[in-house]
């Protein structure tokens, strides 16, 4: 069985534009978490989506955004991008007990 | 949300059990206690959860304290593979908002 998928691997960006990052989830899983890792820290929650409504948000500006699709994958965008901003973004699905994590979008701003 | 304390590093040998020790002093009465690795350069991977009782997997065993303000994540045997940052996390058991300290980086000696 697949497990969760991000897309891309890799970005690089240029301060102020903006990207959008994608997350499939594990089949059959209907919630989606999003995740902000910077070198060195835990990750730092930035959104969860259940049945495409958002559940929970963390400490992080407007610029940020998620949706849930009926398919239950999920798009994070961030806009007028900082060079703050660059990290490694994790998608995690959960059924009930746990929480799977893909490898992440490793972001790039410049 | 409960706060964690976790050793910043602890060294082990190869073949030999690993005891990761983690103090959630205030943690709630129903949260759950959950732990998961991050080995470099990957998503963070569930581990193991447990709420009162001790609790065992393929993976690992989760000793809980009875006063349940503290936990320790035992593994069996260390491999070379089981060399990550640990992180210990006290959730409500729906995955929503998942706190991550610094965790425990551990380090297997061949």
């Amino acid at each position: 069985d697949a497990g969760v998928t991000q897309s891309p691997t890799h970005l690089i960006k240029t301060r102020g534009q903006q990207v959008t990052l994608r997350c499939s989830p594990i089949s059959g899983h209907k919630s989606v978490s999003w995740y902000q890792q910077v070198l060195g820290q835990g990750p730092q929650f930035i959104f969860q989506y259940y049945e495409k409504e958002e559940r929970g948000r963390g400490n992080f500006p407007d610029r940020f955004s998620a949706r849930q699709f009926p398919n239950y994958s999920s798009e994070l965008n961030v806009n007028a991008l900082l060079l703050g901003d660059s990290a490694l973004y994790l998608c995690a699905s959960s059924l009930d007990a746990g929480a799977f994590f893909g490898q992440g979008t490793r972001l790039t701003v410049v | 949300d409960a706060k964690t304390t976790q050793p910043n590093s602890m060294e082990s040998n190869e073949e030999e059990p690993v005891h990761l020790p983690c103090n959630h002093s205030t943690i709630s009465g129903t949260d759950y206690i959950h732990w998961y690795r991050q080995l470099p350069s990957q998503g963070p991977e569930y581990v193991i959860h447990g709420l009162t009782s001790n609790v065992n997997n393929r993976m690992a065993s989760l000793a809980i304290a009875e006063d349940r303000k503290s936990s320790t994540l035992i593994l069996h045997r260390a491999t070379l593979r089981d060399a990550a940052v640990y992180y210990c996390i006290p959730n409500a058991g729906n995955n929503r908002k998942l706190i991550w300290g610094l965790g425990t980086s551990l380090a297997v000696n061949p």
